[in-house]
C-alpha cells in the first residue's frame, strides 16, 4: 500500500522558517509528480505547490510564491516544502499528495491525486 | 477564472440520491476529480476522470460533466457518506491546481 508520511510541523513565530518532509514508500517515488495541499482550521483545501517527477519543474500558488519552495530527493524518496517568512495565515494542516494522470480518447491529459498523507500541522503564532 | 464553486451544504435522506455540483471555467478543459474528507482525516479520492472510481470506492459514487459543470452523485446515500466533498482540477493555465469551495453533505 502506498504510504506518504508528513513530518516537520510545529509552532513557530511569524517570520520564522520551517521545512516539512513527506516520506514516500512502497511505490517508485521518482516516477511521480507530487503536490502540497494545505487546509486552514475550519476551511477548505488549498493547493500550494507541485513538482515534476524529476524535480525539473515547480509550480506555486500565488499565495506562497517567493516564500515557499518545493523540492524532492528521489534517492531518499522524500518530498520537501521549505516555508520562509511564515505568516499567521499560513497556519494549517499540510498534506502531501501523489499526482496521477491519464489521457482521454482525444489524447487530452486529466489529472488527480490518488494518495494523500495524514498531514502535519503548522501553527504560526506569536 | 481559476475558481471552482460548490454549494456550501446539502442534505439527503438515508438511501436517497444526492448530487453535488462544481462550476468553473477550467472544467471545460479538464475533468474534475472528487475528494471525500471526514473530520480529522485526510481527503480520499472518490472519482476521477470522466467517471472512474478508485479501488475500494463503492459504486454508489458516480461522476459526470457538462460544459463548465462537474457533478458527483451519491445514489443510495449511507450514513458513512456524511462528509465534506471537494472537487479539483488543473486551472485554465494548465500548470496549477484549484480546489472547489467544498460541500458538506449531511445524511438525515
Amino acid at each position: 500500500q502506498v504510504q506518504l508520511v508528513e513530518s516537520g510541523g510545529g509552532v513557530v513565530q511569524p517570520g520564522w522558517s520551517l521545512r516539512l518532509s513527506c516520506a514516500a514508500s512502497t511505490f517508485t517515488f521518482s516516477s511521480y509528480a507530487m503536490q502540497w495541499v494545505r487546509q486552514a482550521p475550519g476551511k477548505g483545501l488549498e493547493w500550494m505547490a507541485a513538482i515534476s517527477y524529476d524535480g525539473s519543474n515547480e509550480y506555486y500558488a500565488d499565495s506562497v510564491k517567493g516564500r515557499f519552495t518545493i523540492s524532492r530527493d528521489n534517492f531518499k524518496n522524500t518530498l520537501y516544502l521549505q516555508m520562509n517568512s511564515l505568516r499567521a495565515e499560513d497556519t494549517a494542516v499540510y498534506y502531501c499528495a501523489r499526482e496521477l494522470y491519464y489521457y482521454d480518447s482525444s489524447g487530452h491529459p486529466h489529472y488527480y491525486f490518488d494518495y494523500w498523507g495524514q498531514g502535519t500541522l503548522v501553527t504560526v503564532s506569536s | 477564472s481559476s475558481e471552482l464553486t460548490q454549494d456550501p451544504a446539502v442534505s439527503v435522506a438515508l438511501g436517497q440520491t444526492v448530487r453535488i455540483t462544481c462550476q468553473g471555467d477550467s472544467l471545460r478543459r479538464y475533468y474534475a476529480s472528487w475528494y471525500q474528507q471526514k473530520p480529522g482525516q485526510a481527503p480520499v479520492l472518490v472519482i476521477y476522470g470522466k467517471n472512474n472510481r478508485p479501488s475500494g470506492i463503492p459504486d454508489r459514487f458516480s461522476g459526470s460533466s457538462s460544459g463548465n459543470t462537474a457533478s458527483l452523485t451519491i445514489t443510495g446515500a449511507q450514513a458513512e457518506d456524511e462528509a465534506d466533498y471537494y472537487c479539483n482540477s488543473r486551472d485554465s493555465s494548465g500548470n496549477h491546481y484549484v480546489f472547489g469551495t467544498g460541500t458538506k453533505v449531511t445524511v438525515l
